[in-house]
């Protein structure tokens, strides 16, 4: 069955860090793009990052950019972000996602439960 | 940078068709997806490449895009489509979310 299990959320003070994991199950990780995406309390979606299946191609939201490192390690079967410099603003719950994409589309067709991030003094 | 526009909440009797628009710059040229959002879940994938339903999701939910509007559809609309739904776009390499509409069902 294709699971993702994120975990690494908690609390940290602003301008702190932390490393989200990603840990997927029922499927061959290195066949997918795999995308983060953030919802803070009361809000709607954000698209926060996404990587390719090689890891070569990755993209971020201006709001990350510069501060979010989004990687994958097939062989483990898992995906990160690492997140620097955090903000109020960061605070929210981080989905990973698995992504289905050709040039014209991209589409997150399986999503984790989430891990919480509270950014606060 | 690319924006989507939903109007925050629809309401609909149950047995009725729910309608949530969607609009962007020349929409109908991109695909749109959707997801609904139940409280306390994650979001889950509805409709794919403007008019294609995952497997498992029931046939009352169909899409369409064209001009500068993508619409979800719901027909026979049952309590349990209240939820939040939120349509998505890809632009310049990028994932775009609409703001999201709350679909009430009374």
């Amino acid at each position: 069955q294709v699971q993702l299990v994120e975990s690494g959320g908690g609390l940290v003070k602003p301008g702190g860090s932390l490393r989200l994991s990603c840990a997927a199950s029922g499927f061959t990780l290195s066949d997918y793009y795999m995308s983060w995406i953030r919802q803070a309390p009361g809000k709607g979606l954000e698209w926060v990052s996404y990587i390719s299946s090689s890891g070569i191609i990755i993209y971020y939201a201006d709001s990350v950019r510069g501060r979010f490192t989004i990687s994958r390690d097939n062989a483990r079967n898992s995906l990160y972000l690492q997140m620097n410099s955090l903000r109020v603003e960061d605070a929210a719950v981080y989905y990973c996602a698995r992504a289905r994409t050709d040039r014209e589309y991209f589409y997150m067709e399986v999503w984790g439960k989430g891990t919480t991030v509270t950014v606060s003094s | 940078s690319y924006e989507l526009t939903q109007p925050p909440s629809v309401s609909v009797s149950p047995g009725q068709t729910a309608s949530i628009t969607c609009s962007g710059d020349k929409l109908g040229y991109k695909y749109v997806c959707w997801y609904q959002q139940k409280p306390g879940q994650s979001p889950v994938l509805v409709i794919y490449q403007d008019t294609k339903r995952p497997s498992g999701i029931p046939e009352r939910f169909s899409g369409s895009n064209s001009g500068n509007t993508a619409t979800l559809t719901i027909s026979v609309t049952q309590a349990l489509d209240e939820a939040d739904y939120y349509c998505q776009a890809w632009d310049s390499s990028t994932v775009v979310f609409g703001g999201g509409t709350k679909l009430t069902v009374l």
